[in-house]
């Protein structure tokens, strides 16, 4: 019974390069969330992705991030040009319907050098 | 918006001690509460969760809260802690029909053999 699958789990950027955080939901949820955890901070919200659909993002930065969840394959969470301040562990989260609990997965941790 | 506040950064414990976590939120209507834990390398799972009913609420591996409205508090207790709940816990509040958990800063609880 896989449950919510993160990969990879640490992540080592150079400011200025791309990361790219993979998400796989639990079988049979097609609801997919991500939050981010800064530093001696609690876990924020991000986006909440259906399949091929973004639900809502308002929690994302308006400039360098982007999610996506297509029909197939995992979800993936796109941080381009990355800076020091995105240096957080990334989580994702799935569920069967928007109402139902939120399965976690392990999280993603980003270090930018 | 809502704010969910943890009063401890760091708890350490010896075993067989008891355990109390506080956790007030802020939020003007009806509430869903949720206590996660997340032992060391693993995905954050739930412990336990509240949307109406008894405002007493049993969780798994023995852990309980309960839910005071009065006070905007869910706090999280066990009587008898052992060397093997050593974890970060989260507090996390959500509108009832919302699909965004607003989550507190963590309480890291290290309990001593």
């Amino acid at each position: 019974n896989a449950g919510v699958m993160q990969n990879p789990r640490h992540l080592v950027r150079r400011r200025g390069q791309e990361a790219r955080l993979r998400c796989s939901p639990m079988k049979g949820h097609s609801h997919v969330y991500w939050y981010r955890q800064l530093p001696e901070e609690g876990l924020k919200f991000m986006v909440y992705l259906q399949k091929e659909n973004i639900i809502d993002e308002s929690g994302m930065p308006k400039e360098r991030f982007s999610a996506e969840f297509p029909k197939e394959g995992p979800s993936i969470l796109r941080i381009q040009q990355v800076v020091r301040g995105d240096s957080a562990a990334y989580f994702c989260a799935s569920s069967a319907s928007g109402f139902d609990e939120q399965f976690f997965g392990p999280g993603t941790r980003l270090t930018v050098l | 918006a809502q704010s969910v506040s943890q009063h401890n950064h760091h708890v350490i414990l010896s075993e067989a001690a008891s355990l109390e976590l506080g956790c007030n939120y802020s939020y003007g209507g009806t509430v869903n509460l949720f206590w996660y834990v997340q032992y060391p390398g693993q995905h954050l799972q739930l412990l336990l969760k509240y949307f109406s009913g008894d405002p007493l609420v049993k969780g798994i591996k023995g852990f309980e809260a309960e839910f005071i409205k009065s006070k905007f508090s869910f706090n999280l207790r066990k009587p008898s802690v052992q060397w093997s709940d050593t974890a970060e816990y989260f507090c996390a509040v959500r509108g009832p029909n919302d699909y965004k958990l607003s989550f507190g800063a963590g309480t890291t609880v290290t309990v001593r053999a």
